[in-house]
């Protein structure tokens, strides 16, 4: 596609309610973050992936938080038994190559709101 | 560890007053530079890069930033700013791996 694209982009959980968040990249692009934005804060790393492959899931804030790219493409972010704190904007981003300084595009993010 | 800081987290400008956003960064070595901008309701956006070479940058819409390696800043810059600026702007740095650091992000409303 032309852009990254996330889903959903708005989403209410119950506390202890799993959620899975996809993103899907540009086409084409080998590298894919994860970021998490709290309300009135910048983007924070999350977990990275060249490929299929994770790379980096040190920003990951706990062991409920699991990242997968199977393919190499698509991206699903879960989060497992939800809490009041992982309410956040959570963006996925891509770039072409894992290069360093290689401008990394943003998808328009996925709103989660536990409750 | 390595952070960035913005100072100003709220600004608010009539139009074409001229605009200055702080932003600096603690990592001593080789960085390469961001500005990213948010509007309202869409995704963020590169504004413009710094990796090597001339320390003023130019970017989208009559952005530019400068480098002052000395005082580890990289601010943006507009002459004369338009209603349709009022966004969200982030400043980040990317030390040469993959990993971007963002900023706390600055408000900036233009008034008409």
């Amino acid at each position: 596609g032309a852009g990254v694209s996330q889903s959903p982009r708005y989403k209410v959980a119950k506390r202890g309610q799993d959620v899975a968040l996809r993103c899907d990249p540009i086409s084409g692009h080998v590298s894919l973050f994860w970021y998490q934005q709290a309300l009135g804060q910048g983007p924070e790393f999350l977990t990275y992936f060249q490929n299929e492959a994770q790379l980096d899931k040190s920003g990951l804030p706990s062991d409920r938080f699991f990242a997968e790219r199977p393919e190499g493409s698509v991206s699903t972010l879960k989060i497992q038994r939800t809490q009041q704190e992982d309410s956040a904007v959570y963006l996925c981003a891509s770039s072409l190559s894992g290069r360093s300084g290689n401008t990394i595009y943003f998808g328009e993010g996925s709103w989660l709101t536990v409750v | 560890a390595q952070s960035v800081s913005q100072h100003n987290h709220h600004v608010i400008l009539s139009e074409a007053a001229s605009l200055e956003l702080g932003c600096n960064y603690s990592y001593g070595g080789t960085v390469n530079l961001f500005w990213y901008v948010q509007y309202p309701g869409q995704h963020l956006q590169l504004l413009l890069k710094y990796f090597s070479g001339d320390p003023l940058v130019k970017g989208i819409k009559g952005f530019e930033a400068e480098f002052i390696k000395s005082k580890f800043s990289f601010n943006l810059r507009k002459p004369s700013v338009q209603w349709s600026d009022t966004a969200e702007y982030f400043c980040a740095v990317n030390e040469g791996t993959y990993k971007y650091i963002f900023g706390t992000g600055t408000r900036l409303k233009v008034l008409a």
